[in-house]
Formats: structure tokens, C-alpha cells, sequence
């Protein structure tokens, strides 16, 4: 079975502060691994997806992950954290022919 | 072009009455997916359609929910009669195939319809 564990219910930066957030995947094939975005009473967007392509995947918004399989990791990272940033990020997996199964999200907030 | 339409945004309604919610897909999706989310959660698949053919509906409680996607377009989901713990987001989203390339291809979500029962 496969899940998905986003470690971190909270993360706080300053504007212009690293921005890590952590999501550890378990999948007994290799997985497709998404990371999506929530606004307040809006539906999820997609920022960037690791299909067994190239291990490090560039995402909108200079959001970027890397796909480590030895670590059974794909964290979302960005340089430098924006206040557009604030927002729900939810990290999920899937494989061949299954839908999404997500993470209980991560609250991203940035301090002016 | 048009993304994922949901109606309504909002309900409010007493528990034991009945409630629909309407999805209308971006164009040209074949697959279509109904999502629950739970307050500080993510989302959790209740079913999915392949064109009109549900082919994944195992989490849905079929004892009082239901859904159809007439016509392999628009899909409804029906709550008969909604409980307290029903009170959630309701969330659709399409992709333009889910079988052959799996879940490779981007899964567009519409805005969700938060239902309360009170």
C-alpha cells in the first residue's frame, strides 16, 4: 500500500528565508510524486510532479523538489520565501493507474 | 479555457436531508475524480470515473452516498440523508486519462463545494 507522511504540520519563515518542507513516501513500485498548493476556499494546484524522469523536478513559483529514493524522500524546497507563499502544500503519491493519495498538508506561513 | 466548475460553493442544511453537488470537468477530460476533505486534512478519494464507467469506487459509503457521470461529462454526488460528520469539502477534479499513463497526468481541481450539517 502506498502512503504518504509530510513531517511538519506548521513550518514558519521570514520573508526571503529558505522554505523546506518535508515528504517521506512509502510505495512497494516506483511512484509518481506530486506537490500541490491550497489557497483559503480554493481547490489545489499543482506545482511540480516526479515521473522517473529527472531526480530533481523545477516547479512554479521557483518551488523545486528532489526525488531521493534511498531516503524514500521528495522535499519542496525554495530560496527565498515570498508572502504569495503562505498557503497549504500538500504532498501526494500515486502509480499506474490509481488516483492521488496525499498527506495531511503542511501549513506554510512567512513573517514580513 | 475553463478549469473545473463546481456548484455550490456553500451549503448549509440539517442532518437526515438530502444534498447534491455538480461537477462540470475541464473539456476533453475522460477521468474524473470526487474527493472528501476533512478540515486539516487532505484529500481522500471517494471515487473515480473513467468517461461514464466508475472504476474506482471503493472508499464511497454506499449507504448513503451516490454518484452519477451521465454522459461521461458532467458528474453529481448525492448525500441521502447527511449525517453531522458529513460537514467537509467536497472536491472534483479531472485528468485528461487516469487508466493508460496512470497517475502521471496532472490532476485539476476544481474549488470545492464545503458542505455544513448542522
Amino acid at each position: 500500500a502506498q502512503s504518504v507522511t509530510q513531517l511538519g504540520s506548521h513550518v514558519s519563515v521570514s520573508e526571503g528565508a529558505l522554505v523546506l518542507l518535508r515528504c517521506n513516501y512509502s510505495s512497494s513500485v516506483p511512484p509518481y510524486l506530486f506537490w500541490y498548493v491550497q489557497y483559503p476556499n480554493q481547490g489545489l494546484q499543482l506545482l511540480l510532479k516526479y515521473t522517473s524522469a529527472a531526480t530533481l523536478v523545477k516547479g512554479i513559483n521557483g518551488f523545486e523538489a528532489e526525488f531521493k529514493k534511498s531516503e524514500t524522500s521528495f522535499h519542496l524546497t525554495k530560496p527565498s520565501a515570498h508572502m504569495s507563499d503562505a498557503a497549504e502544500y500538500f504532498c501526494a503519491v500515486s502509480r499506474w493507474g490509481t488516483a492521488l493519495i496525499f498527506g495531511k498538508g503542511t501549513t506554510l506561513s512567512v513573517s514580513s | 479555457e475553463a478549469g473545473v466548475v463546481q456548484s455550490p460553493r456553500y451549503k448549509i442544511i440539517e442532518k437526515k436531508q438530502p444534498v447534491a453537488f455538480w461537477c462540470n470537468p475541464i473539456s476533453g477530460h475522460n477521468t474524473l475524480y470526487w474527493y472528501l476533505q476533512n478540515l486539516g486534512q487532505g484529500p481522500e478519494l471517494l471515487i473515480r470515473y473513467e468517461n461514464e464507467e466508475a472504476v474506482d469506487d471503493s472508499q464511497l459509503p454506499k449507504d448513503r452516498f451516490s454518484a452519477e457521470r451521465l454522459k461521461g461529462v458532467d458528474s453529481t454526488l448525492k448525500i441521502q440523508p447527511a449525517e453531522l460528520g458529513d460537514s467537509a469539502v467536497y472536491l472534483c477534479a479531472s485528468s485528461l486519462d487516469g487508466g493508460s499513463a496512470g497517475g502521471a497526468h496532472e490532476q485539476f481541481f476544481g474549488p470545492g463545494t464545503r458542505l455544513t450539517v448542522l
